[in-house]
């Protein structure tokens, strides 16, 4: 019974690089979010996606950065052209969109731009 | 996205101790509210949920308490343990989606 699994654990990409960050749902969740997290710091939310819908990107930077979650495959993050700024955990959480159904995370990504 | 506060920032209890960390919100269409636990390195896991038709949940040593003319619920941990060390941090959503975040608070609990 799988959670939700996030690849790489780590990634190291050089400034003006992309970074494509996947996440795999738990089986039957059609709801995923990402969050980004600073070292010591909370959850800051980017955004929000059903399956082949952002429903709230409101979190995101509109430039660099675009997530999708396909019909079929891995939700992915991307970040273009990456910066120094852009170096934090990245977190994924599945939900199956319904009552009292919580999220579930992954475990992260974390990102180091050199 | 709705904001939910979260405090305090920081914690420290001596073993043995009672935690309690406390959340507001201001959406009444907040239906379900989760707390989560993280450790250094690892996600966020789901440690307790209370939904506001009930005005505590006890589940061990973590108890919600939920004041819905309030606005507030918090977590109290009885009996705190080190390895309780983590950061907490309280959610809320609608239907199953929308979910919002408090900030954290980060807790020590000294042996």
């Amino acid at each position: 019974n799988a959670g939700v699994m996030q690849n790489p654990r780590h990634l190291v990409r050089r400034r003006g690089q992309e970074a494509r960050l996947r996440c795999s749902p738990v089986k039957g969740h059609s709801h995923v979010y990402w969050y980004r997290q600073l070292p010591e710091e909370g959850l800051k939310f980017m955004v929000y996606l059903q399956k082949e819908n952002i429903i709230d990107e409101s979190g995101m930077p509109k430039e660099r950065f675009s997530a999708e979650f396909p019909k079929e495959g891995p939700s992915i993050l991307r970040i273009q052209q990456v910066v120094r700024g852009d170096s934090a955990a990245y977190f994924c959480a599945s939900s199956p969109g319904v009552g009292d159904s919580p999220l579930h995370f992954g475990n992260g990504t974390r990102l180091t731009v050199t | 996205q709705q904001q939910v506060k979260q405090s305090p920032q920081s914690l420290i209890v001596q073993k043995g101790g009672i935690s309690i960390i406390n959340c507001a919100y201001e959406n009444t269409a907040f239906d379900y509210f989760p707390w989560y636990q993280q450790f250094p390195g690892k996600g966020p896991a789901l440690l307790i949920a209370i939904r506001p038709d009930v005005s505590e949940k006890k589940e061990g040593r973590f108890t919600i308490s939920f004041n819905k003319s309030a606005k507030q619920f918090s977590l109290h941990i009885m009996d705190s343990q080190p390895g309780d060390s983590a950061t907490y941090f309280c959610a809320a959503s609608m239907r199953g989606q929308n979910f919002v975040f408090g900030p954290g608070t980060r807790l020590s609990v000294l042996p």
